[in-house]
Formats: structure tokens, sequence, C-alpha cells
């Protein structure tokens, strides 16, 4: 089975400190994406990687950054947290991309992240 | 501009009935469509996947339909049991970019 491994469960950080989200998948998987996700608005795509070192913004990338120096880790860091960051951050991770064969997504279990 | 809709954010049904869930998109051209299921606190697992040019796809209790032309899928649970509460999730797949997903629908099962 694909396992998908989010560092931290719960996490409670100060405003403006800077926040590291870690996330490794163990499928050899090409494309690793950054989800967060809040009541009543669904899940927000904040970044994906298509390739070591390559990235791809979503949805919602303010404020967010990524890092991929390995296939199988990336990054989510907050340069600077703020309280509307407060959220349920999910990493995952694919075989293909778009429209190609192996495009399911094998998620993590999340990051809460709580900026106080 | 390209919206996925979800019927409702919330269904309540009696055990053994059929839910019925509703996934609908306006200016996507999917070629496939995904179904996920979100137990609370946890991440997002797949269901199915069906094709553009597949109209049905079942897998035990679950049955998806995908109707390009109406822009719908639909997604069957039978003979619900309290264990199928959840919220479920569809997504798309277009070219060159990650899963867009819906909002999602949770699911309560009574017994």
């Amino acid at each position: 089975d694909v396992k998908v491994t989010q560092s931290s469960r719960y996490l409670v950080k100060r405003t403006g400190e800077k926040v590291f989200l870690e996330c490794v998948q163990d499928m050899d998987h090409e494309n690793m994406f950054w989800y967060r996700q809040d009541p009543g608005l669904g899940l927000r795509l904040i970044y994906f990687s298509y390739d070591v070192k390559m990235k791809e913004k979503g949805d919602i990338p303010e404020g967010y950054s990524v890092s991929r120096e390995k296939k199988e880790r990336f990054s989510l860091i907050l340069e600077s947290a703020s309280t509307n960051q407060t959220s349920m951050y999910l990493c995952a991770s694919s075989l293909g991309l778009g429209t190609g064969t192996g495009n399911t997504i094998y998620f993590g279990e999340g990051s809460w992240l709580t900026v106080v | 501009s390209q919206k996925i809709e979800q019927n409702s954010e919330a269904l309540n049904i009696q055990e053994g009935k059929t839910a019925t869930l509703t996934c609908n998109y306006t200016n996507y051209s999917p070629a496939y469509l995904q179904w996920y299921r979100q137990d609370p606190g946890r991440g997002p697992v797949f269901l199915l996947l069906i094709r553009e040019n597949e109209k049905e796809k079942r897998k035990e209790r679950l049955k998806v339909t995908f109707d390009t032309t109406l822009k719908q899928s639909l997604f069957h649970i039978t003979a619900s049991q309290p264990a199928d509460s959840a919220t479920y999730l569809c997504a798309l797949a277009q070219a060159g970019t990650a899963l867009i997903f819906g909002k999602g629908t949770t699911l309560s099962v009574s017994s």
C-alpha cells in the first residue's frame, strides 16, 4: 500500500513564526501535493510538484512556499505564520498527473495547524 | 467560471436504504472523475474512478455513473450501513494539473 506520512499531526505556532510541514511518500510517485481543508471551503490546492525541484502554484499559494529536494519528500513552508493559516493541511502523492493514467491521489493523515 | 458542486452538504438516511450523492460540474471537460471517502480528522481515501466513455462503474455496494451530457456524476451506496457515514468527495481530472475537488457531501446513516 502507498503510504504518505506527514511528520506532525498537531502543531501550535505563534504568529510570525516560520513553520515547516514535512511529507514523505514511499511509492516513488512523481507528483506531490499540498492542500488545505477548511469547513465550508473544501480542499484547496496550495502547491504541487511534478518532479524534484519543480513546483507549480495551486489555487491559494499566497503566504506559502514549498521545497522538493528529493523525490520522496515535499515540504510546505509558512514563511511568517498568520492566524488565517490555521487549518488542516493535507499532503498527497500520485503516480500520474492530469488526464494520464495513475492520477489517483493518496493522502496523508493530515496536519492540524493552529496559529495563535 | 469553472465550478464543481456536490448537491448537498449533508445527507441523512436510514440503514438499509440507498444513498445517492450528486456531483455536478460546469465549464470542465474532464477525462474522468473520481470519488473519495473522508472520515473525520483523516485524509481522503480513493474509492472509484470512472472514465468519460464509461456510463457506470461498480464496486461491491458502490455504484458510480457519469453523464458527460448532463455534466453529472451520481454516487450510490446500496444497503447503507452506519459504517458508511463519512464525507464523500468527487474530483475531476484535467490535463496537466492536479485533481480538482468538490466540497463534499457528509452522509449520516442511522440505525
